[in-house]
């Protein structure tokens, strides 16, 4: 089934970096992504990686899944104020629906 | 190019009463979706549509109608709104790309009192 799980609240310095991890229990799920919401504003994609995949680096973020735990990571580089928000991670069973996370929380403090 | 619009962006209803939530999206998407979030819950999916004509149920349907008359508006309705539906609503449409993005629009809080 589609159980998507999240931990809820991360805090960190300005310049340091930031991870955020996520578990999911769907196998069959083709590609993982992450969502970024910020106060006030609906989701938006910030990257996904395709279930083949171990790592993908796109700037400052880097994805991580170990697809043997069914875990999936977020690690942000010298976070900045403007990384604030809600991040998802979701899932991609093939059957036209994400299941999404409950979220987490990244406040950063200059 | 707009993206997705939902539309109104707040309201307040009393129990009892109905609305209608407007979703349109001009990126001519086949996939819709209506998603609610609350606290702690994150996302949940309420109904979508795979297409103009078609709708499905989604974890929390009960409570809610839909309907997908045009392919770029997807419409989700309260019949007799109850205080358990104050949330904030999102939209998102997709195209029918296996790794296509879903795109949000800003959503709409909703508070029943």
């Amino acid at each position: 089934g589609e159980d998507v799980e999240q931990s809820l609240f991360l805090s960190v310095r300005e310049g340091d970096s930031s991870v955020i991890n996520c578990t999911y229990t769907d196998s069959s799920s083709t590609y993982l992504y992450w969502y970024k919401q910020e106060p006030g504003a609906g989701l938006q994609l910030l990257t996904y990686i395709f279930s083949n995949m171990d790592m993908k680096q796109d700037q400052r973020l880097t994805v991580l899944l170990n697809k043997k735990d069914k875990h999936l990571s977020l690690r942000i580089a010298d976070t900045q104020t403007g990384d604030s928000a809600i991040y998802f991670c979701a899932e991609h069973p093939g059957n036209n629906r994400l299941a999404f996370g409950k979220g987490n929380q990244v406040v950063v403090i200059p | 190019n707009a993206g997705v619009t939902q539309t109104p962006k707040f309201r307040v209803l009393k129990t009892g009463q109905s609305m209608t939530l407007l979703c349109a999206q001009d990126m001519n998407h086949e996939y819709m979706y209506w998603y609610r979030q609350d606290p702690g819950m994150g996302l949940r999916l309420i109904h979508y549509s795979v297409g103009e004509g078609t709708t499905a149920k989604g974890e929390v349907p009960d409570g809610y109608n839909v309907s997908r008359l045009k392919k770029q508006n997807f419409l989700l309705g309260l019949e007799s709104a109850a205080p358990s539906q104050t949330s904030v609503y999102f939209c998102a449409s997709k195209n029918g790309s296996p790794n296509s993005p879903l795109h949000f629009g800003n959503g709409t809080r909703l508070t029943v009192t």
